[in-house]
């Protein structure tokens, strides 16, 4: 299996909203509705933010919100904070029972 | 609260076999739905899943190294182990655990992880 393709980087301005897709294929995520994102500060372990696509764990700001079309999904960020900085990460659940990583996206908050 | 921890030796030699310990608390493994798995992350690179084992014994592993992982719990102890054989640099990564909500597809909290290098 191939990791999942996100961008290596993105970058916005403090207030600003930010786009970050994450494709996949047929197998994984255009065949299932098990795409979650992480967060992952420098030298920490990550922190889920999205699950389901689009579910919100209880204290996830709901300034991130996700989405999915196809094969491809999304996460964006409203309201960029300077505390949003950090690597993300998608990850789906696949047709061969495994899972499956993005290559990351770092964010700047410019 | 759940936590998860890792251990296990930080330098090993290629060619030999890395055994992590992952003890956890504040779940069991025995709870229908419920599982540990394990994803690594090269020094600034991407994470990378590894395996994944379930309540009822059930495991999965990354195809790519499915020849050399193997993922064992013990209910009693709260612990699953990984063994990854036949190490090589490129192997050098943080190894992180992470816990699986039960019949929830994604990992929902995840171990501080500990680094492993593979060096002679």
């Amino acid at each position: 299996q191939s990791a999942l393709t996100q961008p290596a980087s993105v970058s916005g301005s403090p207030g600003q909203s930010i786009t970050i897709f994450c494709t996949g294929t047929s197998s994984d995520v255009g065949d299932y509705k098990y795409v979650s994102w992480y967060q992952q500060h420098p030298g920490k372990a990550p922190k889920v933010l999205i699950y389901y696509v689009s579910n919100r764990p209880s204290g996830v700001s709901d300034r991130f919100s996700g989405s999915k079309s196809g094969n491809t999904a999304s996460l964006t960020i409203s309201g960029l904070q300077a505390e949003d900085e950090a690597d993300y990460y998608c990850s789906s659940y696949t047709s061969s029972n495994t899972w499956v990583f993005g290559g990351g996206t770092k964010l700047t908050v410019l | 609260q759940i936590t998860l921890k890792e251990s296990g030796p930080t330098l090993v030699k290629p060619t030999q076999t890395l055994t992590l310990t992952c003890t956890f608390s504040g779940f069991s493994l025995s709870t229908s739905g419920v599982g540990v798995g394990w994803i690594r992350q090269p020094p600034g690179k991407a994470l990378e899943w590894l395996a994944l084992i379930y309540w009822d014994d059930d495991k999965h592993y990354s195809p790519s190294l499915k020849s050399r992982l193997t993922i064992t719990k013990d209910t009693s102890k709260n612990q699953v182990v990984l063994t990854m054989t036949n190490m090589d640099p490129v192997d050098t990564a943080t190894y992180y655990c992470a816990h699986r909500r039960a019949f929830y597809w994604y990992f929902g909290l995840w171990g501080r992880g500990t680094l492993v290098t593979v060096s002679s």
